[in-house]
C-alpha cells in the first residue's frame, strides 16, 4: 500500500531563513509526487509535481523539491521564507490510476518576523 | 472561470440527519474527487469519478454516497450523519488521469452533533 510520512507536524522559521520540509513515501512503482499548500480556510493549491526526468523540480512561489529514489524522499525547499509562506503544506503520492492519491499528515509552517 | 465551487461553506447537522454537499466545476474536467480533512490525518479520499456516470470508492467511503449525472456536478450525500463525519470536506477536479493538477474547492466545514 502507498503511504506518505511528513515527520514534522509544525516548523517555525524566521523570515528570510531557509526552509526544508521533509516528505518520505512508500510506493511500489515509480511514484508521482506532489506538494500542495493550504492557507487557513482555503482549499489546496499545487506548488509543484514530479513525474519523471530531472529530480530537482521547480514550483511556484520560489519553492523547489528534490526526488531521491534511494531515500524515498521528496523534500520541499525554499532559500528565503516570506511571512506570506505561513500555511500548511501537504506532500502526496500517486500513480497512473486516478483515485489513488495519498496525502501526508501535513506540516504547519509558522514564520516569525 | 469560477473553478471548483462548493456549497455550503458551513453546516451543522444532528445525528441521523441527511444532507448533500454540492460540488461543481466549470473547467470541463473529467475527473472529480471528494476528500475529507481531519487534524493530523491529511486528506483522505472518499469517492471519485472518472467521468459522467462512473464513480468508485476511495479510502473512506462508508456513510457516503455519490453520483455523477453531468460532467460539471459531483454531489456527496450523507445518508445518516454521525459525529465521526464531523470534518472539512474538499472537492477536487482534474483534466488528467495522472493528476497533472488537481484543482480544489474552498471546502465545506461540517459539524455533526
Amino acid at each position: 500500500a502507498q503511504s506518505v510520512t511528513q515527520p514534522d507536524i509544525h516548523i517555525t522559521v524566521s523570515e528570510g531563513a531557509s526552509l526544508e520540509l521533509r516528505c518520505n513515501y512508500s510506493y511500489g512503482a515509480t511514484p508521482y509526487l506532489f506538494w500542495y499548500v493550504q492557507s487557513p480556510g482555503q482549499g489546496l493549491q499545487l506548488l509543484l509535481k514530479y513525474f519523471s526526468g530531472d529530480t530537482l523540480v521547480q514550483g511556484i512561489k520560489g519553492f523547489e523539491a528534490e526526488f531521491k529514489r534511494s531515500q524515498s524522499s521528496f523534500n520541499l525547499r525554499k532559500p528565503s521564507v516570506h511571512w506570506s509562506d505561513a500555511a500548511e503544506y501537504f506532500c502526496a503520492v500517486g500513480g497512473t490510476s486516478y483515485g489513488k492519491l495519498t496525502f501526508g499528515q501535513g506540516t504547519i509552517l509558522t514564520v516569525h518576523p | 472561470n469560477a473553478g471548483v465551487t462548493q456549497t455550503p461553506k458551513f453546516q451543522v447537522l444532528k445525528t441521523g440527519q441527511s444532507m448533500t454537499l454540492q460540488c461543481a466545476q466549470d473547467m470541463n474536467h473529467e475527473y472529480m474527487s471528494w476528500y475529507r480533512q481531519d487534524p493530523g490525518m491529511g486528506l483522505r479520499l472518499i469517492h471519485y469519478s472518472v467521468g459522467a456516470g462512473i464513480t468508485d470508492q476511495g479510502e473512506v467511503p462508508n456513510g457516503y454516497n455519490v453520483s455523477r449525472s453531468t460532467t460539471e456536478d459531483f454531489p456527496l450525500r450523507l445518508l445518516s450523519a454521525a459525529p465521526s463525519q464531523t470534518s472539512v470536506y474538499f472537492c477536487a477536479s482534474s483534466y488528467s488521469r495522472t493528476y497533472n493538477e488537481q484543482f480544489f474547492g474552498p471546502g465545506t466545514r461540517l459539524t455533526v452533533l
